[in-house]
């Protein structure tokens, strides 16, 4: 159980263009999820936490326009990046959590997307 | 804000060594520790992970230890594989409304030599 997808799991993109990423919660409904950033060889960045039906909180210095994240219902939150550049390229992983233990914060992440822009 | 500091940031063993890695962590609130395993192109994979009111968890050949007053928690890897070989996060977080941010340690990333 509490398994997590992404979709797609690599692409690839022109600078100027957006790309969307979806992130499912397959067996379970996800009350929160976070979107996450990694360079190679850095750990795990946090940009954003989402929550069902309103609207993301975004972490210091990750630009919201630029960065678009909707969880419209209880198994799916997609990230748009929007008119990305060649410094967007990088891992994008995301996790979530359900509400059964909340206070255990236990987060399940997927499998991630490469994201690569010419 | 919450820090996590994470040691050493590269490990090499050789088979059937032990392995040991250390995390500090700054926010005295932090109720939480997981440690993820992260192979190559992959997402983080929970390996194991201790609450605040335990002090010790094992689970075959990983264990996790976890001292509250000096804010250490450490990950035990006892007869290494091959298969061991990738980068390890320590995280820490909080209960609260932002729903258990982690905050992640800057990762170590063990080699076990055949």
């Amino acid at each position: 159980g509490a398994v997590v997808s992404q979709h797609p799991s690599w692409v690839i993109c022109k600078s100027g263009t957006s790309v969307k990423i979806e992130c499912r919660s397959l067996d379970f409904q996800a009350t929160t999820m976070f979107w996450y950033r990694q360079f190679p060889k850095q750990s795990l960045m946090l940009m954003a936490t989402s929550n069902e039906g309103s609207k993301a909180t975004y972490e210091q210095g990750v630009e919201k326009d630029k960065f678009l994240i909707n969880h419209a219902s209880l198994t799916l939150s997609t990230l748009t990046v929007t008119s990305a550049h060649p410094e967007d390229s990088s891992f994008y992983i995301c996790s979530a959590t359900t509400d059964g233990a909340p206070s255990y914060n236990e987060q399940f992440f997927g499998p991630g997307t490469r994201l690569t822009v010419l | 804000g919450e820090n996590v500091e994470q040691h050493p940031s590269t490990l090499s063993v050789q088979e059937g060594d032990s392995a040991v890695i250390k995390c500090t962590y700054s926010d005295s609130a932090s109720n939480y520790f997981p440690w993820y395993k992260q192979e190559l192109g992959k997402g983080p994979q929970l390996i194991i992970d201790i609450r605040s009111n335990v002090g010790e968890k094992k689970d075959q050949r990983i264990a996790v230890t976890l001292n509250k007053t000096a804010k250490h928690f450490s990950l035990h890897i006892t007869e290494t594989q091959p298969e061991d070989s990738a980068v390890y996060f320590c995280a820490a977080s909080k209960s609260g409304n932002q729903g258990g941010k982690l905050i992640f340690g800057q990762g170590t990333e063990l080699s076990v030599k055949p």
